[in-house]
C-alpha cells in the first residue's frame, strides 16, 4: 500500500538527549514537511523539503535539524536545544506540482508522540 | 502575520442534525483552501479541497467566500461517526514554490455529535 509512515509511535526521551524521528514515504512525492502540534494549537511548520538534498527552516526551526537524502525519506532529529520538545509531531508530503499557483494537497503520516521525561 | 482562525467549539449536535462552521482567512491572495478532519490522537486527513465554485461530497458540502475571506463545512444527516475536529488550512504564499507551499494551519473545530 502507498502511504506515509513514521516511527516510532511514542517516544520518551531524558533531558539532554538527542532523538530522531522517521519519516517514509512511497508516494514518489517530491515535497516533504515536519510539523509539531501541541494541545489545542494548530500544526506548526518546523522544516520542509521541495527535492532530495535540499531544505528549507519552517517557522520553529530551532532546535530541530534534518536530512534528505533519499526522496523517500526525511528524518526530523530533535536535539537537546530543543526546550520544549514535548509534542505530537507529524510528517507530511505533496506532490509539488511546478508552475502551479495552487498547493498541492499534503498527506500526513501516522505521527509520533515525544514525552520529555 | 497569515491568519485562519475558526470557532473552537464544542458544538453539540444531534445526531441526524445539519451542522456549519467556518473559518475566516486574512490573506486575500490565499488561492488553496482545504478542510482536514483529525480525531482525537490521530493524524489530520483530508476531507475535502474547497474550489471556487464550491464543491459538494456525499453529505458534506464546502463553499468558498472569497469577498468575506471565509470558507464553509456544512454537514448535513450528521453521523456518530462524524464526531472529530475539523481544520481549516489555507495557503499563505502567492505563486509556485515559495515557502513550503506556505499552508496556515486553523486550530481546528471540535464536533460532537450526540446520539
Amino acid at each position: 500500500d502507498g502511504g506515509i509512515t513514521q516511527s516510532p509511535k511514542y517516544l520518551f526521551r531524558k533531558e539532554g538527549q538527542n532523538v530522531t524521528l522517521s519519516c517514509e514515504q512511497n508516494l514518489n512525492h517530491d515535497a516533504m514537511y515536519w510539523y509539531r502540534q501541541d494541545p489545542g494549537q494548530g500544526l506548526r511548520l518546523i522544516y520542509y523539503s521541495q527535492i532530495v538534498n535540499d531544505f528549507q527552516k519552517g517557522d520553529i526551526a530551532e532546535g530541530y535539524s534534518v536530512s534528505r537524502e533519499k526522496k523517500e525519506s526525511f528524518p526530523l532529529t530533535v536535539t537537546s536545544a530543543q526546550k520544549n520538545p514535548t509534542a505530537f509531531y507529524l510528517c507530511a508530503s505533496s506532490k509539488r506540482t511546478s508552475g502551479s499557483l495552487h498547493t498541492d494537497t499534503q498527506y500526513f503520516g501516522p505521527g509520533t508522540r515525544l514525552t520529555v521525561l | 502575520r497569515k491568519e485562519v482562525e475558526q470557532d473552537p467549539g464544542p458544538f453539540n449536535v444531534p445526531e441526524g442534525a445539519t451542522v456549519a462552521f467556518n473559518c475566516t482567512y486574512s490573506n486575500s491572495a490565499s488561492q488553496s483552501f482545504f478542510w482536514y478532519r483529525q480525531d482525537c490522537r490521530k493524524e489530520p486527513k483530508l476531507l475535502m479541497s474547497v474550489y471556487s465554485s464550491g464543491n459538494e461530497d456525499g453529505r458534506f458540502t464546502a463553499q468558498l467566500n472569497r469577498a468575506s475571506q471565509y470558507i464553509s463545512l456544512l454537514i448535513r444527516d450528521s453521523k456518530l461517526s462524524d464526531s472529530a475536529t475539523y481544520l481549516c488550512v489555507v495557503n499563505s504564499e502567492e505563486g509556485s514554490g515559495g515557502g513550503a507551499d506556505g499552508l496556515t494551519f486553523g486550530k481546528g473545530t471540535h464536533l460532537i455529535i450526540q446520539p
